[in-house]
């Protein structure tokens, strides 16, 4: 039972280029958000999806895009990287939307934009 | 100003004494308040949550809200050298938002020395 998994763990870019960050859960939870953290910070919502077919912008959306590519899969895309992006990337899921449950953290994408 | 604040520390504590934390938050409306512990290079964990007026306990762990201050703190009794970690304050802004749209301070280090 893996929970939330990240992939990659560590990336460097360079400006520029694109990627995508993958998410993945067996928790069978409804929900799914992105958060970027960065030092003095804390952690900022980026994109969300309250269930499978919906999409949502969070506080600090421009530069990125999301797809849920179904129930357990929520991907985070850099279409052209800057180094302001360089952050620590997590992906979190809870079982709902509005049932108040907490939010469960996957381990963490750190990405370097030089 | 930002919507939630924390004094960064480090917050120095010694093996069996009581760290005290604290956070305020800015929206007057927040309903709903957390405390997560995150340790280097990990992700964030579920530490506590309170949503009345006072004192919630849980173990070690006290949480205190005093909304009419807008402030919520959390105490570690018996500190020991495990607790040792970044705690994260966060709130849901507004009344009726989800508990996955959380607005984080930027989190207090704590360090317990034996």
């Amino acid at each position: 039972n893996a929970g939330v998994t990240q992939t990659p763990k560590f990336q460097v870019l360079k400006t520029g280029q694109s990627m995508t960050l993958q998410c993945a859960q067996d928790m069978n939870h409804n929900s799914m958000y992105w958060y970027r953290q960065d030092p003095g910070m804390g952690l900022r919502l980026i994109y969300y999806s309250a269930s499978e077919g919906t999409t949502d912008k969070g506080e600090v959306p421009n530069g990125y895009n999301v797809s849920r590519l179904n129930k357990r899969e929520f991907s985070l895309r850099l279409e052209s990287a800057a180094p302001s992006q360089t952050s620590v990337y997590f992906c979190a899921t809870s079982r709902g939307f509005t049932d108040n449950s907490p939010l469960h953290f996957g381990n963490g994408t750190r990405l370097t934009v030089t | 100003q930002k919507e939630v604040e924390q004094n960064s520390g480090p917050l120095s504590v010694p093996e069996g004494a009581i760290a005290s934390l604290n956070c305020t938050y800015s929206d007057r409306g927040s309903q709903s308040f957390f405390w997560y512990r995150q340790y280097s290079g990990k992700s964030p964990e579920l530490i506590m949550f309170i949503y009345s007026n006072g004192d919630k306990e849980d173990g070690r762990f006290t949480a205190q809200l005093n909304k009419a201050s807008q402030y919520v703190s959390l105490l570690i009794r018996d500190s020991q050298p495990s607790d040792s970690a970044t705690y994260l304050c966060a709130v849901i802004k507004g009344a009726t938002d989800s508990w996955g749209k959380l607005q984080f301070g930027a989190g207090t280090q704590v360090v317990v020395t034996p």
